[in-house]
């Protein structure tokens, strides 16, 4: 079975520019989830998706970020302009369903360097 | 709200010796737990998780947790080290928002083996 698909693995860009990135979660998961990893933190949930709806994007910051996530499968993730701070690893994950017993699997993350 | 702390951002072992990394939450309803490990520029792949049932979990590579409510505690341990443990590991407390689960990630353990 085919895992969490993350492209591109890195990404250097200077502040004020725009970036994007993308996800192909495992075939038939309903749930996609994007995370902020900044160094030496945890993970950060960011925005979730039951199919093509939102669910929770509580901690995303609007005013630059955005995602979408067409028919339920792919999805892409944002940023626009970039900031400094924004330097992390974005991390996509996919679950069958949104339920606490269904394991989340995680990509290996797109590095976002900001200069 | 739910949170945790993971005492301890690097732990360093030898090679055959216990290990013991510590997680502590907060939560103010009985809690699903997870152990997460993470590799070098790789996604995080599930340990063990703890939901209902058994309070000593086990899980792959050898490693199981316990958890103790009365400590409000999930310590993750193995009882001898091999050189392929080393990597960053997340304890992660799941909660409830509008129906799906929301995982929150302790900032992470790093752990070292050494020969």
């Amino acid at each position: 079975e085919a895992g969490v698909a993350q492209s591109p693995r890195y990404k250097i860009i200077e502040k004020r520019q725009s970036v994007a990135f993308w996800c192909n979660p495992i075939s038939g998961h309903a749930t996609l989830y994007w995370y902020q990893q900044i160094l030496g933190q945890g993970p950060k949930l960011l925005i979730q998706f039951q199919n093509n709806g939102v669910v929770d994007d509580s901690q995303l910051p609007k005013d630059r970020f955005s995602a979408e996530r067409l028919k339920g499968v792919d999805s892409t993730l944002k940023i626009q302009p970039a900031k400094l701070e924004d330097s992390a690893v974005y991390l996509c994950a996919s679950s069958l369903d949104s339920g606490t017993s269904y394991e989340q699997y995680f990509g290996p993350g797109t590095r976002l360097t900001v200069t | 709200a739910q949170s945790v702390t993971q005492l301890g951002s690097h732990v360093s072992v030898s090679e055959g010796a216990l290990v013991l990394l510590r997680c502590n939450y907060s939560s103010s309803v009985p809690p699903y737990l997870f152990w997460y490990v993470q590799y070098p520029n790789q996604g995080l792949q599930l340990l063990l998780k703890y939901t209902t049932g058994a309070t000593l979990v086990k899980g792959i590579n050898g490693f199981e947790a316990e958890f103790k409510k009365s400590e409000t505690s999930f310590h993750l341990t193995k009882p001898s080290a091999h050189m392929s443990d080393a990597a960053e590991y997340f304890c992660a407390v799941s909660r409830a928002h509008q129906g799906a689960q929301k995982l929150v990630f302790g900032q992470g353990t790093r752990l070292t083996i050494n020969p």
